[in-house]
């Protein structure tokens, strides 16, 4: 069973516009980590943030962890075409243990 | 580095023959994953490996589906013999910690 569940399943923005997207899941967890997947490529790791962390950031993109409401946020900022592919929260319970996806949100930016 | 190799890219093949994929992933890297990623779903893991053991087997149909790593580096996946559902991409990735590293994947087709 897929645990993370992604929100919006889809989004549509302008370029220059921020992006946000939301992840809740179901258990407790030891990690949670985002990945985006362009059209017929594979998953790019983007970011993981540890159960003791509230932010993180990496470039344009900042995470958000609350671990009492079970849930995550992507925001990219100023959104470039090149940002379009689907991306998914995926939580781990401990650190090695396998990775649970969701079923992504699908991102166009329109340029 | 190298990323993760896969091949074959894309496969296409009746149902109730057989099929292999293989994987090599990032030296040094212990773990290796296989993902099964069925159109507009998440990846849903198959089976880990770490060095050529096997840590979670639990969500592979055992029936049909088989894989190894036996000198703890490249890993093989096979599907014996293939039914309509098993059209997916099929992810390999590889991790020293918590971060995954994907492969292009394997684009099965069963028809």
């Amino acid at each position: 069973s897929q645990q993370g569940e992604e929100d919006p399943q889809a989004l549509s923005i302008q370029e220059g516009e921020n992006a946000t997207m939301n992840c809740s899941y179901k258990t407790s967890i030891n990690n949670l980590q985002w990945y985006r997947q362009n059209s017929g490529r594979g998953l790019v790791h983007l970011i993981l943030i540890r159960s003791n962390e509230r932010e993180k950031h990496s470039g344009r993109l900042r995470v958000t962890l609350d671990t009492s409401k079970k849930s995550s946020s992507l925001l990219i900022t100023a959104s470039r075409a090149a940002d379009t592919a689907s991306y998914f929260c995926a939580t781990a319970f401990s650190g090695n243990t396998p990775l649970v996806f969701g079923k992504g949100t699908r991102l166009s930016v329109i340029a | 580095e190298a990323g993760v190799a896969q091949s074959p890219r894309y496969k296409i093949i009746e149902k109730r023959q057989s099929v292999a994929f293989w994987c090599n992933p990032i030296s040094g890297h212990a773990t290796l994953y296989w993902y099964q990623q069925i159109l507009g779903q998440g990846p849903k893991l198959l089976i880990q490996f770490q060095n050529n053991g096997v840590v979670d087997d639990s969500q592979l149909p055992k029936d049909r589906f088989s894989a190894e790593r036996l000198k703890g580096v490249d890993s093989t996946l096979k599907i014996q013999p293939a039914k309509l559902e098993d059209s997916a991409v099929y992810l390999c990735a590889s991790s020293a910690s918590g971060e995954r590293y994907f492969g292009p994947g394997t684009r099965l087709t069963v028809t």
